[in-house]
């Protein structure tokens, strides 16, 4: 069946240093993604999205990898800040725009 | 604020009573989601409008919960006979169709507990 999850549920880093967020989906026929970042007792927020004819696209200090051949996504936040510490989640979109979610993988920010 | 409106944020219920959690999407957009979430899961799909046509319903969808948006602005997602497994945070989402996308844009979420 379709799923998208997460390799790592927690990922430490420390202030200023980059991260990434990693996430895999199983349907070859995915063609939209989009990274979420969730606060304690928040919406998911929109982040970025990407779709399948690309496979890098960059906002403000992020950006998001996507290697069809692997089926495989990556978010990279530049310069971690405290106010980065969330749970970020990757949804593919499915069928009547249906986003499908992992798990979540939460990002912990040190000084 | 032009974002996804949910209302109310908190409610707490006996098991056993209805609730109903109100949505009122982004203006002009025609799409929009119910989904719930659990602590520590990511959202699970629940049901989708475009316009007032509910288009589908997910098996978590039981008989005791309905959806509606009778003119195709603001959503209603009620639950009857709540059970303790109800309790969860139920989000609204919307989106309207654009030539970059179809980015969904999430409300701040009901918690609901059943006591």
């Amino acid at each position: 069946g379709e799923s998208v999850g997460l390799h790592l549920p927690t990922l430490s880093v420390q202030e200023g240093d980059n991260s990434i967020i990693n996430c895999a989906y199983s349907n070859s026929a995915s063609d939209y993604f989009i990274w979420y970042k969730q606060e304690s007792g928040k919406g998911p927020q929109f982040i970025i999205d990407i779709r399948s004819n690309m496979d890098k696209r960059q906002g403000q200090r992020v950006t998001v990898l996507l290697n069809k051949t692997v089926k495989h996504l990556s978010l990279q936040i530049a310069a971690t800040q405290p106010g980065d510490s969330a749970v970020y989640f990757c949804a593919d979109l499915g069928g009547y725009n249906k986003l499908i979610f992992g798990a979540g993988t939460r990002l912990a920010v040190h000084p | 604020d032009t974002g996804v409106s949910q209302n109310p944020r908190h409610k707490i219920t006996k098991r056993g009573q209805n609730v109903t959690f109100r949505c009122d999407p982004i203006s002009e957009h025609n799409r929009l989601y119910w989904y719930r979430q659990t602590l520590g899961q990511g959202p699970e799909f629940l049901t989708y409008f475009q316009n007032e046509a509910q288009l589908e319903k997910s098996r978590l969808l039981s008989d005791r919960f309905s959806a509606e948006r009778p003119k195709g602005s603001f959503s209603t997602l009620e639950i009857q006979r709540t059970e303790q497994g109800d309790s969860a945070m139920y989000l609204c989402a919307s989106s309207a169709r654009t030539g970059s996308g179809n980015t969904i844009y999430f409300g701040e979420g009901s918690w609901l507990t059943v006591v």
